[in-house]
């Protein structure tokens, strides 16, 4: 059983275009993530949320607008998309407990533009 | 920015024991130390984490000095699979944090690489 499941895998697509990468989880937590890791292999925060609370907003360009449906449930919509998107996104889940928040990540997504 | 710092790169050979330090000399009274590894391609991956007690889990030991500025993370038996970049994050834990509040900040790591 997959915990943290993203969709799709893989994405190439052109500049300009816009796309939306999907994450589900099937942990029941309460907080759901997404990351960025780029062609330098850093991986940074873009985005949490709580209960379908957004909690953090790291700075991202207003062109990455995430959206939960509900708690299993993080997306993300990319509009206008720009050569520097490129790079591998991950969708992680987590439930805080007794000072203890395990993040659990999904696969990945790799997204490329041309 | 990264509150600890790693060696970028070391070698282990399979079956012998790995000891990946981190120093985190400006940790606070209340932040956790945390290990996570990736796998080439793949997701990171919780692997234990401790405040200032030594723990062990199925994966690693954790071992923290006394004045908690750093760590070390043991994994006893090496195998090829455990070829990763290390990651060691520190964090607030505690009634105070709202999940979701307080990030992962990932720095550059360790580069893991174990030998047949």
């Amino acid at each position: 059983d997959t915990a943290v499941s993203q969709t799709p895998k893989y994405l190439v697509t052109q500049m300009g275009n816009d796309k939306s990468i999907k994450c589900e989880q099937n942990l029941g937590h309460d907080t759901m993530y997404w990351y960025k890791q780029d062609s330098k292999k850093f991986l940074k925060i873009m985005f949490s949320y709580n209960n379908k609370e957004l909690i953090i907003n790291e700075t991202v360009p207003n062109r990455f607008s995430p959206k939960s449906p509900d708690k299993a449930h993080l997306n993300l919509h990319i509009n206008s998309l720009e050569l520097g998107d490129s790079a591998v996104y991950f969708c992680a889940s987590s439930q805080y407990t007794s000072g203890r928040e395990t993040q659990y990540f999904g696969p990945g997504t790799r997204l490329l533009v041309l | 920015d990264a509150k600890t710092t790693q060696p970028t790169s070391m070698d282990c050979a399979e079956g012998r024991a790995a000891n990946l330090p981190c120093n985190h000399s400006t940790i606070s009274g209340n932040e956790y130390v945390y290990w996570y590894r990736q796998i080439h391609s793949q997701g990171p991956q919780y692997i234990i984490h401790g405040l200032k007690n030594n723990e062990t889990n199925e994966m690693a030991s954790l071992i923290i000095t006394e004045d908690r500025k750093s760590s070390t993370l043991i994994l006893p038996h090496a195998t090829l699979r455990d070829t990763a970049v290390y990651y060691c994050i520190v964090r607030v834990g505690g009634s105070l944090t709202q999940g979701g509040s307080e990030k992962l900040v990932f720095g550059k790591g360790t580069k893991l690489t174990v030998n047949p």
